[in-house]
C-alpha cells in the first residue's frame, strides 16, 4: 500500500523557515516523480513544486509564486521527499501535500496518491 | 498558464440523484484531465485521469468525458459518502493548474 506521510509543519514567523519532510512507503520511491501541493483555507489545491527521478537528473520546476523561496528534494536512499521554505509570507499559510505522480498511457504524469498534508501556519 | 474554470461551484442533490460537473480550460490540454474527491479534512483522492479513465478502485458509478477544452464528471446514484467537494485538473503543462472546485451537498 502507498502511504505518504508529511511531517514538519507549524507555526513560524513571516520572513522565516520551514523544512517539511514526506516520508514514503509501499513503493519504489525512486521511480517516480515527486511534488508538493498545497492549499490555503478553504481553497482549492494549488501546485508548489516538482522533483523528477534520477533518469531525468533530478531536475526541479516550482510555481512562479514560490520561485526562489522554495527548494524540493529528495533522498532515494531514505525515500524521503523535502522542501525547504524560506522568505515565508502569510499567504503561504496552507496544508502542504505530497503527491506521487504516475504515467498515463500518454506517457504524461498525473497525481494518484497524497499524503494526509501537514499544517503550515505563517503569522506574526 | 492554463486557467481551469468549473461549474457550478456548488450544487444540491439528493441520494440516488445523478449529477454532472463542467470543468473548462482555457486552451487545449491532449485530454490530460483529471479528477479528484476531496472530504473535509481529508487530502484529495484520484478518482479519474486521462479525462475517462478510473483510477484503480474508484466505482464506476464515476465517469468522465469531454473534448478539446470542455470537460465533465457524472457521479450516478450519488450516495452518502460522495457529498464532498470535487476538483478537476490539468497535467498537460506545468504550472499544474486545478479548477476552483464543486460543492456537492444536500
Amino acid at each position: 500500500e502507498v502511504q505518504l506521510v508529511e511531517s514538519g509543519g507549524g507555526l513560524v514567523q513571516p520572513g522565516g523557515s520551514l523544512r517539511l519532510s514526506c516520508a514514503a512507503s509501499g513503493f519504489t520511491f525512486s521511480d517516480h516523480y515527486m511534488n508538493w501541493v498545497r492549499q490555503a483555507p478553504g481553497k482549492g489545491p494549488e501546485w508548489v513544486a516538482r522533483i523528477r527521478d534520477r533518469s531525468k537528473s533530478y531536475t526541479t520546476y516550482y510555481a512562479a509564486s514560490v520561485k526562489g523561496r522554495f527548494t524540493i528534494s529528495r533522498d532515494d536512499s531514505g525515500n524521503s521527499l523535502y522542501i525547504q521554505m524560506s522568505s515565508l509570507k502569510t499567504e503561504d499559510t496552507a496544508i502542504y501535500y505530497c503527491a506521487r505522480e504516475v504515467r498515463d498511457n500518454s506517457g504524461y504524469c498525473y497525481f494518484d496518491s497524497w499524503g494526509q498534508g501537514t499544517l503550515v501556519t505563517v503569522s506574526s | 498558464d492554463i486557467q481551469m474554470t468549473q461549474s457550478p461551484s456548488s450544487l444540491s442533490a439528493s441520494v440516488g440523484d445523478s449529477v454532472t460537473i463542467t470543468c473548462r480550460a482555457s486552451q487545449g490540454i491532449n485530454n490530460h484531465l483529471a479528477w479528484f474527491q476531496q472530504k473535509p479534512g481529508k487530502a484529495p483522492k484520484s478518482l479519474i485521469y486521462a479525462m475517462s479513465s478510473l483510477q484503480s478502485g474508484v466505482p464506476s458509478k464515476f465517469s468522465g468525458s469531454g473534448s478539446g477544452t470542455d470537460f465533465t464528471l457524472t457521479i450516478s446514484s450519488l450516495q452518502p459518502e460522495d457529498f464532498a467537494t470535487y476538483y478537476c485538473q490539468q497535467y498537460d503543462s506545468l504550472p499544474l493548474t486545478f479548477g476552483g472546485g464543486t460543492k456537492v451537498e444536500i
